[in-house]
């Protein structure tokens, strides 16, 4: 198993462009989320999901779309990158629809928007 | 919503030495604990977890603490190594709940 991946590793945007960050698993999990991490405000989450076609907000959605067609795939869209977008970005998954069970976590996406 | 407070940002620790890092949380209906360790360049993983109907939890060289009353926990680690060295990130939630909140993290150097 590859467990979760991520696309791309670095990625750097001018303000205003738009881009989709990768997050696929293949472990059947049902449960996927996006994080992001910024120095001193440890892990906030943005978007959730608990299975295909259901999505939900976390602490830090605005700015950010997602959508689950699928179990696998789960990515993440800015539609008009913004400085106070500059972070790294990780994608999770777990086995279970709640939380109380351990999240697999990606290697990160490093955004830089300018 | 639940808010988690970790302390300190930065630890630095002689090997061999222990190191303990503190969190506090303010929903008292959360009852998941876990612990995340990050490695330079790597996301996050799960060294520990506990839950509230326990008050220590211990594997090998870790162990977590749970004080309820005081809405606090702690991860201790004994006999520190090299590799020990990454941030350390705790949280807190609901088992049920949807939504796991996390600490500012604490960035543990192991000086040999």
């Amino acid at each position: 198993n590859a467990g979760v991946t991520q696309t791309p590793k670095f990625q750097v945007l001018k303000t205003g462009q738009s881009m989709t960050l990768q997050c696929a698993q293949d472990m059947n999990h049902e449960y996927m989320s996006w994080y992001r991490q910024d120095p001193g405000m440890g892990l906030r989450l943005i978007h959730y999901s608990v299975g295909a076609g259901i999505t939900d907000q976390g602490e830090v959605p605005n700015g950010y779309n997602v959508s689950r067609s699928t179990t696998e795939d789960f990515p993440l869209r800015l539609l008009s990158a913004a400085p106070s977008q500059t972070s790294v970005y990780f994608c999770a998954s777990s086995d279970r629809q709640v939380t109380g069970y351990e999240q697999y976590f990606g290697p990160g996406t490093r955004l830089t928007v300018t | 919503g639940e808010n988690v407070e970790q302390h300190p940002s930065t630890l630095s620790v002689q090997e061999g030495d222990s190191a303990v890092i503190k969190c506090t949380y303010s929903d008292s209906a959360s009852n998941y604990f876990p612990w995340y360790k990050q490695e330079l360049g790597k996301g996050p993983q799960l060294i520990i977890d506990i839950r509230s109907n326990v008050g220590e939890k211990k594997d090998q060289r870790i162990a977590v603490t749970l004080n309820k009353t005081a809405k606090h926990f702690s991860l201790h680690i004994t006999e520190t190594q090299p590799e020990d060295s990454a941030v350390y990130f705790c949280a807190a939630s609901i088992v049920g709940a949807q939504k796991l909140v996390f600490g500012q993290g604490t960035r543990l150097t192991i000086n040999p």
